[in-house]
């Protein structure tokens, strides 16, 4: 059964500082990775998706995958107050068949 | 605007009772899905549904059933409710094509006690 790590478990970055999140995978058949955040009260949202290897940069964020070493990570520039929130990495080895999360990272950013 | 409902936002019941946990989507999608969410164990899928009348099988079923009787409507249901299925519960619909990141509703927190 698919394995979803992420890391760090918690992360405090200063505003307009970089945060950086990590996230390990086990199965080699996974096509599909997407970034997901969750404000407390909320329902998680997608933040970004990515699914061949190397960057893809949407505004101030950045993720990258490297699927041969089962790594995917996101990169948050300039955070600001308002990123504060559990992010969650979510893969998928077939579309349909739904999601397998991470435990989340949750990233704190203070003014 | 793309958006998945449910209903109801918070659910207290006692060991032993039944609970349907409801979810609504507009969204011609294809695809709806149960995960729980629980510190220490992230989402977790429950069930999942094709479409009307289909149902599959996730990764923590036991415990819940589950029916989809229209494209729109997805049900959640505890028959027999126990403390360990004290948890908040997202609902997500999906288009079926590979680029769409599944949409999820804004829970249901149910406590068992």
């Amino acid at each position: 059964q698919q394995k979803v790590q992420q890391s760090p478990e918690s992360l405090i970055v200063p505003e307009g500082g970089m945060a950086s999140l990590n996230c390990t995978f086990s199965d080699r058949n996974s096509q599909y990775f997407w970034w997901y955040r969750q404000h407390s009260g909320e329902g998680p949202k997608a933040l970004m998706s990515i699914f061949s290897n190397g960057d893809k940069k949407e505004g101030r964020f950045t993720a990258h995958l490297n699927k041969a070493s089962l790594h995917v990570s996101l990169h948050i520039k300039d955070s600001q107050p308002s990123d504060s929130a559990l992010y969650f990495c979510a893969v998928s080895i077939v579309y349909a068949q739904g999601l397998t999360f991470g435990l989340g990272t949750r990233v704190s950013v203070f003014p | 605007e793309a958006a998945v409902t449910q209903s109801p936002r918070n659910k207290v019941t006692v060991t032993g009772g039944n609970v349907t946990l409801s979810c609504r989507q507009t969204n011609s999608h294809n695809y709806m899905y149960w995960y729980r969410q629980d510190t220490g164990h992230g989402l977790r899928l429950i069930h999942y549904s094709y479409g009307a009348g289909n149902l599959q099988i996730g990764d923590v079923p036991d415990g819940y059933k589950a029916t989809r009787t229209t494209q729109e409507d997805f049900f959640l249901l505890l028959e027999l409710a126990s403390p360990s299925q004290t948890s908040l519960y997202f609902c997500a619909s999906s288009g079926g094509t590979g680029g769409q990141a599944p949409l999820f509703g804004e829970g249901t927190r149910l406590s068992v006690l």
